[in-house]
């Protein structure tokens, strides 16, 4: 078990481009979150999925934003048309579904800046 | 809604030193769990000690311990004997019940320093 990998580990795009970011959670964890984290904040909830079904969605994540986890495995998050305020650390997480409350499992994030 | 607060931006304590880092939060749901991540430099957030809200027990994982008390809705780490390896961004996150935990909440961060 390799944990969770994000990647890239940074992505620098210019502002409009689209943007996509994948993360692998850990083999047998059903459970997948997407969260943004700006510089000196905590992260914040943007999405979850329990296998390939997207259960909730945050206000933050705006219809520039989709995620998928089509197969239950590995997810992506797009950005298209990316704006300055984009520029932030997106983080992946995963638990089974019935032991989320054992905490979360965090990859390393995907640093995203916007020029 | 569910809202966690820390109050203090950053701490810095000597090596060896014991630190209390605070925290607050509101939830009107009767069954939840509070955590304590740590996010050292450049690297990836680890969980450090977690509570459920309906044990009175605090919760201790050798030199780390919460001090909770719900009626205040408060959710102290203190970190006993500090180490070099202490210093990260540490945050205190809180999570509703059901099946399994779902969407976490967190705190603004509290950065911590150990001085050699």
């Amino acid at each position: 078990d390799t944990g969770v990998s994000q990647d890239p580990r940074h992505k620098i795009t210019k502002r409009g481009q689209n943007v996509t970011f994948r993360c692998d959670p850990i083999s047998e964890h059903n459970r997948l979150y997407w969260y943004r984290q700006t510089l000196g904040q905590g992260p914040e909830f943007l999405t979850y999925f329990q296998n390939e079904a997207q259960l909730e969605k945050s206000r933050l994540l705006s219809d520039r934003f989709s995620a998928e986890r089509p197969k239950g495995s590995f997810s992506t998050l797009e950005i298209q048309r990316t704006e300055q305020g984009d520029s932030a650390m997106y983080l992946c997480a995963s638990s089974p579904w019935d032991r989320g409350y054992y905490g979360y499992t965090f990859g390393s994030g995907t640093r995203l800046t916007v020029v | 809604a569910q809202t966690v607060t820390q109050s203090q931006p950053e701490m810095s304590v000597q090596e060896a030193e014991t630190v209390t880092l605070s925290c607050t939060y509101d939830t009107s749901e009767n069954n939840y769990y509070l955590f304590w991540y740590k996010q050292p430099p450049s690297r990836q957030m680890i969980l450090v000690i977690r509570q459920e809200a309906y044990k009175q027990q605090n919760a201790t994982e050798n030199r780390f311990s919460v001090n909770f008390q719900k009626a205040a809705k408060s959710f102290s780490l203190k970190i006993s004997d500090s180490q070099l390896g202490d210093t990260a961004m540490y945050f205190c996150a809180l999570s509703s019940g059901g099946q399994g935990a779902q969407k976490l909440v967190f705190g603004q961060g509290t950065r911590l320093t150990i001085n050699p």
